[in-house]
């Protein structure tokens, strides 16, 4: 399976202020995606990251809040804007290539 | 209703034990299962894909059944290092490449 790298690790912010997360797969991959995974809880997924145009949301998750870009097949961002506590949270970007899907070693957000 | 759900557990099992979980979706439509394995702080990892012929991987055994949207993993001899949390997932449907994850259940194997 590909490898995913993600950026930062972890990060503690102020609320109102932004955070990018990056991934970068370390070779092309058909699909990526955005992942939410809350304190004791499982990953929620948070939009599908297409590559050259505008990504596609879950319900419950927007664009003004989580825009994300995808400029080619192996690299992708997620922005945290305008953080409230309840942000805080394991993000993670999936890469998916056949039938599995393999995950960025994930970023944890502290928004204080 | 959750479209995946598992028994949060914990389970606490001694090394050498044999212990089963499961696990429900509720869209028929779903065409593609597994398990994935998550250690603490870490990112989840694909364990086994499951089929309805079932499949086995070393001690792990995986079951599907489509007529009951039902899904077991079966780990024999339990091993220390089997102590993580096991994540049903379900693809497919009109969502292709989409995941949906169970909430998970927490093994620990104790000596």
């Amino acid at each position: 399976s590909a490898v995913i790298s993600q950026k930062p690790s972890r990060d503690i912010c102020q609320r109102g202020t932004s955070l990018t997360i990056q991934c970068q797969v370390d070779s092309q991959v058909t699909m990526m995606f955005w992942y939410r995974q809350q304190p004791g809880q499982s990953l929620t997924l948070i939009a599908t990251a297409n590559q050259g145009s505008e990504a596609t949301y879950e319900s419950g998750f927007v664009i003004d809040k989580f825009p994300i870009s995808r400029p080619n097949l192996t690299f992708s961002t997620l922005t945290v804007s305008n953080m409230s506590p309840e942000d805080s949270s394991i993000y993670l970007c999936s890469g998916y290539r056949g039938v599995e899907a393999f995950f960025g070693q994930g970023t944890r957000l502290t928004v204080v | 209703r959750k479209e995946v759900e598992q028994d949060p557990g914990p389970f606490n099992v001694p090394e050498g034990a044999t212990v089963a979980f499961n696990c429900t979706y509720s869209n028929s439509a779903s065409q593609s299962f597994f398990w994935y394995r998550q250690d603490c702080r870490k990112e989840p990892k694909l364990l086994m894909s499951v089929y309805s012929s079932g499949n086995e991987d070393g001690r792990f055994t995986a079951q599907l059944n489509r007529a009951s949207q039902y899904i077991s993993l079966l780990i024999r001899d339990s091993k220390l290092s089997d102590s993580a949390t096991y994540l049903c997932v379900v693809s497919g449907g009109t969502s292709y490449g989409k995941l949906t994850f169970g909430q998970g259940t927490i093994l620990t194997v104790h000596p």
